[in-house]
């Protein structure tokens, strides 16, 4: 069973603050996705990434997958308080296409 | 805009009783997916399906069946609910052979 370790589970920021949430596993993932889940709502795909030191940027989030394809950071500068949310990191591998959930780190930026 | 619909935002059953919940997709995707979440457990994965009549369990599919008998649709049954079902249920669908999904808002599903 492939584990991914999400941290921090909670992280509380004021606004304006920059921010790095990191997904960690023992396995070697071909792909990886990270979503933001909003109270009440179902994920929301943000980003895949399948290339060992691959990083992607959307607007004020940079996403970085690992070299070894094992683990991957979700940094975001200036954060607002639309960025409030539950952020989902998951990995396939071993050519399956059902992926493996972390747990989440809930972010909340206060204005 | 693509959309990945669940019947109910919320539902309220009695212990027993049996429980539909349905999720219909528009993007033409071959699998489909039923997830539980629940508050430091995460989404765990009860049933999915990769193509119409087929389904295979997930990590914890006791108390729990499904039927997929048109592309579009799959749905989620609880034969007998009991209250440690109560959850959050979110569906999920994607592309054959690509692990990135697209989600329903789910169903708040409380069983008294």
């Amino acid at each position: 069973t492939q584990l991914l370790e999400q941290s921090p589970q909670f992280l509380s920021i004021q606004e304006g603050e920059n921010l790095t949430v990191y997904c960690n596993s023992s396995s070697v993932f071909s792909s990886l996705q990270w979503y933001r889940q909003e109270p009440g709502e179902g994920p929301v795909l943000l980003v895949t990434v399948v290339t060992g030191g691959e990083v992607k940027k959307l607007k004020r989030l940079t996403f970085q997958f690992g070299d070894a394809r094992k683990d991957s950071s979700l940094h975001i500068t200036a954060a607002q308080p639309g960025d409030t949310g539950l952020y989902l990191c998951a990995g396939a591998g071993g050519g399956s296409y059902i992926p493996t959930f972390g747990r989440g780190t809930s972010l909340i930026v206060h204005p | 805009d693509v959309k990945v619909t669940q019947s109910s935002r919320y539902l309220v059953k009695r212990t027993g009783e049996k429980v539909f919940l349905e999720c219909v997709q528009d993007m033409d995707h071959e699998n489909m997916f039923w997830y539980r979440q629940d508050p430091g457990l995460g989404l765990r994965l009860i049933y999915f399906s990769y193509d119409v009549k087929m389904k295979e369990k997930g990590d914890i599919p006791e108390g729990y069946s499904v039927s997929r008998e048109k592309k579009e649709r799959f749905s989620l049954i609880l034969e007998s609910a009991s209250t440690n079902q109560t959850s959050m249920y979110l569906c999920a669908s994607s592309f054959r052979g690509q692990a990135s999904q697209h989600f329903g808002d789910g169903t708040r599903l409380s069983i008294l």
